[in-house]
Order: C-alpha cells, then sequence, then structure tokens
C-alpha cells in the first residue's frame, strides 16, 4: 500500500541483544518521525527527521538508542543492548515537511517489541 | 514542559448516543492542538486539529471538538456513535518551538460502543 511501511511487525528478543526496526515512510515525505508507546500509555517522541538529519532527537532515552536515515527515506532505528524496560511499541510516522507540513503525522501499524 | 490529560480511561456509550471525550492541556502560549483515533491493527490517524482561529473544528468521521482556552481544554465530540468508532482515542500538543514536529500525547481514552 502506500503507507508508512514497518517491519518487523513483531520482534521478540532477549536482554542484552541487538535490535533493528526499520520504517519506510510514504513516498514524498520528508520529514520521518518515531514515537515510542508502552502498555496503557500514549505515544512519546523519540526522534525527528528532516530529510537526512536528525532535527530533533530530545526524546531518546539514552544512548543506547540510534536511528538513522541515510538517504532521507527510509530509517532505521537502533537499540544496543536490550533491556527488559525497552519493551513496548515503537511507532514510525511521516509528514510532509517545511512550509507543506499540514500538522498531519502518518503513522505506521508499529513494531512491537519484547524483550524476555 | 507541556502535558496532556484525559482523565476518562474507559468510557462506554450505547450506539446512537452521543459522546464527549475530554482533555485538557497545560501549555503558556496558543498550542496546537490534535486528537487522533487508534483502532486494532491500524496505525494512529488524525481526526482532526486546531491551530488558531474559530474554536470550534470539525473532522473526519463526524467528529467535532471545540478549544476553550479559559479551561484549557480541547473536548473531543460526536452526535451520534457508531460501532466502528469502538477504539482508543489520544488528544495530544504540538511542542510550541518547533510547531507539530514533536508531540505530546495523553494517555488516551478507550471507547467501547455497547449496541
Amino acid at each position: 500500500g502506500a503507507g508508512v511501511s514497518q517491519t518487523p511487525s513483531n520482534k521478540v528478543t532477549e536482554k542484552g541483544k541487538y535490535v533493528e526496526l526499520r520504517c519506510d515512510p510514504i513516498s514524498g515525505h520528508t520529514a520521518l518521525y518515531w514515537y515510542r508507546q508502552s502498555l496503557g500509555q500514549g505515544p512519546e517522541f523519540l526522534i525527528y527527521f528532516q530529510g537526512t538529519g536528525a532535527a530533533d532527537d530530545s526524546g531518546l532515552p539514552n544512548d543506547r538508542f540510534f536511528a538513522v536515515r541515510p538517504e532521507g527515506s527510509v530509517s532505521t532505528l537502533k537499540i544496543q543492548r536490550t533491556e527488559r524496560g525497552d519493551s513496548a511499541v515503537y511507532l514510525c510516522a511521516s509528514s510532509l515537511g517545511g512550509r507543506a507540513h499540514t500538522g498531519e503525522l502518518f503513522f505506521g501499524e508499529g513494531s512491537r517489541l519484547t524483550v524476555l | 514542559a507541556q502535558s496532556v490529560t484525559q482523565p476518562d480511561i474507559h468510557i462506554t456509550v450505547s450506539e446512537g448516543a452521543s459522546l464527549e471525550l475530554r482533555c485538557n492541556y497545560s501549555y503558556g502560549a496558543t498550542p496546537y492542538l490534535f486528537w487522533y483515533v487508534q483502532s486494532p491493527g491500524q496505525g494512529l490517524q488524525l481526526l482532526l486539529k486546531y491551530f488558531s482561529g474559530d474554536t470550534l473544528v470539525q473532522g473526519i468521521k463526524g467528529f467535532e471538538a471545540e478549544f476553550k482556552r479559559s479551561q484549557s481544554s480541547f473536548n473531543l465530540r460526536k452526535p451520534s456513535v457508531h460501532w466502528s468508532d469502538a477504539a482508543e482515542y489520544f488528544c495530544a500538543v504540538g511542542e510550541g518551538n518547533t510547531g507539530f514536529q514533536k508531540l505530546v500525547f495523553g494517555t488516551g481514552t478507550r471507547l467501547l460502543v455497547s449496541p
């Protein structure tokens, strides 16, 4: 489809392992966002890209979390040395950027991460 | 820091009845305000937004919301609920410096629709 695509939809890993979550935004959307949604909570901002650069990474909880968007399209969220507290649904969203931004974010269905 | 409060965790409404979901925000200036809906197996979808101007805003699926500065509220309403409206609803405020790139969400209200 033409929406935001996230893979994997489900990831189970063991404590201490490394995880990568992928987001493929809507074609033509220059802005991309990562949010994290823990059980019973609303989404929590992690990082925002405009093009290839991280415009705001103030929501990343610590240096185990890192995200890249090398060609300004697909983005990967990387989590090192996973902890049980990292278990959550990781949401990706995209939007038009700059002056074209309408205020609407288009969200994917999320990647559910479970750390055992 | 900005915050959003949705005081109702769950609400049950009969099909055909009216609905109001409450949202209060904490922000010094005029905020960017949003309502998103999250249905099972689907991504969050924008219902409506308020940036400025008319304080009553219309959205998709027959929803509307009213911005009340004096009450710091942005309640979501629908005159007649359909069974397909059962979902989780999130109110959000956009941070002023970055506009709406960085949203602060409430904890959500789960709407159940009874026949």
